[in-house]
């Protein structure tokens, strides 16, 4: 069975650049959340996406976005990109929207910005 | 706002036992999970606690007091392939979940 999938793997810009990162939930998984995480930091709520509607959004700048498809994938969209937002870019996805549900990560997608 | 707090690192040998402690004082309350995440990977699910109570699964084992805001993982008959980062993470809502900064667990032949 196939996992939550990320692409791409690794991603090095540049300063003000935008970048768009892709998310693959498990199939028949309704519900896709995006995190960042920070070298030796635990990850930070970015959205969550449920039936591809934006449900939940955590303390990040409007240079943030992201969207659901039909299908449920998901991209994460970051403008006018800083050194800061330099991180592990992890996707995580859930059958519902509901807490207590487990979430089920990707691999990451490791951005780099130069 | 989410408080999560865990040691940063914990260092033990082979075939010993470790406990991680994570404190918490958070908006909300659904349950707690643990999470591994080796260098490099995705987190990948251990444990989730609801009740108080302690709760068993193989060589790990995970506890939760929530009138005390406090959860533990003991990771019994440690193995080198234990070597990892051990997150915590509340889920206080209905839509995500609030990390601590991870603990960093070495294990040492």
């Amino acid at each position: 069975d196939a996992g939550v999938t990320q692409s791409p793997t690794h991603l090095i810009k540049t300063r003000g650049q935008h970048v768009t990162l892709r998310c693959s939930p498990i199939s028949g998984h309704k519900s896709v959340s995006w995190y960042q995480q920070v070298l030796g930091q635990g990850p930070q709520f970015i959205f969550q996406y449920y039936e591809k509607e934006e449900r939940g959004r955590g303390n990040f700048p409007d240079r943030f976005s992201a969207r659901q498809f039909p299908n449920y994938s998901s991209e994460l969209n970051v403008n006018a990109l800083l050194l800061g937002d330099s991180a592990l870019y992890l996707c995580a996805s859930s059958p519902t929207r509901g807490g207590g549900t487990e979430a089920f990560f990707g691999q990451g997608t490791r951005l780099t910005v130069v | 706002g989410q408080n999560i707090d865990q040691p940063t690192e914990m260092t033990a040998t082979e075939g010993a036992i470790v406990q991680i402690n994570c404190t918490y004082q958070t908006s909300g309350f659904n349950g707690l999970f643990w999470y591994q995440q080796h260098a490099g990977e995705a987190p990948t699910f251990l444990s989730y606690n609801v009740l108080d109570g302690l709760e068993e699964k193989g060589r790990f084992s995970s506890f939760l007091s929530r009138s005390k805001g406090y959860s533990y993982l003991l990771l019994k008959e440690l193995q080198m392939k234990d070597s990892a980062s051990y997150l915590c993470a509340v889920d206080s809502n209905d839509y995500k979940l609030s990390f601590g900064a991870g603990t960093t667990v070495t294990v040492r032949a």
